[in-house]
């Protein structure tokens, strides 16, 4: 299996809070991405990351921002969290942008 | 932009039943395709790939072959089994464009001893 972690597993907080999820990786892969998963929308894109410093906005990218100031570490943050942000989050990486993606076990956000 | 459709589920089988799950794909030039299986409370987890026309994907007793013809890459068991069950994805990797990776809705198989 591939070495990625995400942190945490499991958060419920309420609304109007900052949220931030972690995705650590050793496999030293140069992309990085965060994707959401809801029941009837299958898993949509968030941002993604192509190298240090380096990110992308992808289809959902509203009301989340993301940092990467290492190789190793891709970080989720919601500034203000909405009840529409409940959802199960998934981090996966890549060593290229046309190699297969590798997902993490995924982190189940609950805002009430 | 480029996409992919599977067959709506839930499917249902008994164990040792023939399986299809069927994917088309929409797409400039001829993208890689990959089948992704999700078992409950986990992550996706890679099952097969093909790079190219005609190229047969196979792992775990599962197979898929890329047929540009008809755009197509149907995920095929001979015998399924109960540990089958899961949510199954299919993907590909445009050749161009802004999105990484491009996934179908997913089919949830159900097998029953």
């Amino acid at each position: 299996d591939a070495g990625i972690t995400q942190s945490p597993r499991h958060k419920v907080t309420e609304t109007g809070t900052p949220v931030t999820l972690r995705c650590h990786q050793t496999e030293n892969h140069r992309y990085m991405y965060w994707y959401r998963q809801d029941p009837g929308h299958g898993l949509r894109l968030i941002h993604y990351s192509y190298g240090v410093k380096d990110t992308d906005k992808g289809e959902v990218s509203d009301g989340y921002s993301v940092s990467r100031s290492k190789t190793e570490d891709f970080l989720l943050t919601l500034e203000s969290a909405t009840s529409s942000q409940t959802s199960v989050y998934f981090c996966a990486i890549s060593d290229g942008r046309d190699q297969p993606q590798h997902f993490g076990d995924g982190t189940r956000l609950s805002i009430l | 932009g480029d996409s992919v459709t599977q067959m709506e589920g839930p499917v249902t089988l008994s164990e040792e039943a023939f399986l299809t799950i069927n994917c088309t794909y929409t797409a400039t030039g001829y993208p890689s395709l990959f089948w992704y299986v999700q078992y409950p409370g986990e992550g996706l987890q890679l099952l097969l790939k093909a790079t190219k026309a005609d190229d047969k994907g196979s792992n775990k007793g599962f197979e898929a072959t890329y047929r540009k013809e008809t755009t197509s890459f149907h995920l095929e068991k001979g015998s399924v089994q109960v540990s089958d069950s899961a949510v199954y994805f299919c993907a590909l990797i445009p050749r161009s464009g802004n999105t990484p990776l491009v996934f179908g809705k997913g089919t949830r198989l159900s097998v029953i001893a």
